[in-house]
């Protein structure tokens, strides 16, 4: 599988393999996140979400880690599938805030 | 289940004209919130209805506003439209409570301003 370290813009995955999503949030008071999916001429669709209380979430073939320590989100997406092909953003709130704050994105490309 | 919808799918207008969007929430959803995402960036919020009033509101300049209708349905409504308005905008439905509740989103609507 391939990871990031670091938020970078674009995620290049061989078709098979997992993939590591990184984020950066930027308030520590933000308990809530959730990590959406655009593709190309869409809305964000849901994937997942976690809440401060909680280190790791499992989905269907997602992952959402949270550490509180470093601000820092990510999202490993296993068996990484052509349909995975989209742009990544993460989202944060805060308790008594009703919007969503949203990272910049990141673009994951599958290769077959 | 029906989602989140909106219409038009597309707009074209020119500079200085005014603009309304509409948005039917989620079935069972009685909050709206709308978002504008420009190229290439993440949505930024522009403000949320709940109970037909505007709750909250982002940095966007007063030209922006907004309806919540007792269906729980909304408008964005922006006035002289200027070149930087074009972008997506986004209609997000969710539950009143918690606050910060998951906001599902709508396919958008994609505005050009010429």
């Amino acid at each position: 599988g391939e990871s990031v370290g670091l938020h970078l813009p674009t995620l290049s995955v061989q078709e098979g393999d997992n993939s590591i999503i990184n984020c950066a949030y930027s308030n520590s008071a933000s308990d809530y996140f959730i990590w959406y999916k655009q593709e190309s001429g869409k809305g964000p669709q849901f994937i997942i979400d976690i809440r401060s209380n909680m280190d790791k979430r499992q989905g269907q073939r997602v992952t959402v880690l949270l550490n509180k320590t470093v601000k820092h989100l990510s999202l490993q997406i296993a068996a990484t599938q052509p349909g995975d092909s989209a742009v990544y953003f993460c989202a944060e709130n805060i308790w008594g805030d009703y919007k969503l704050s949203f990272g910049a994105g990141t673009t994951v490309t599958v290769r077959a | 289940d029906a989602g989140v919808t909106q219409s038009p799918t597309h707009l074209i207008k020119t500079r200085g004209q005014q603009v309304t969007l509409r948005c039917s929430p989620k079935s069972g959803h009685d909050t709206v919130s709308w978002y504008q995402q420009a190229l290439g960036q993440g949505p930024q919020f522009i403000f949320q209805y709940y109970e037909e009033e505007e709750r909250q509101r982002g940095n966007f300049p007063d030209r922006f506003s907004g309806h919540q209708f007792p269906n729980y349905s909304s408008e964005l409504n922006v006035n002289a439209l200027l070149l930087g308005d074009s972008a997506l905008y986004l209609c997000a439905s969710s539950l009143e409570t918690p606050p910060g509740e998951t906001q599902y989103f709508g396919p958008g609507t994609r505005l050009l301003v010429l």
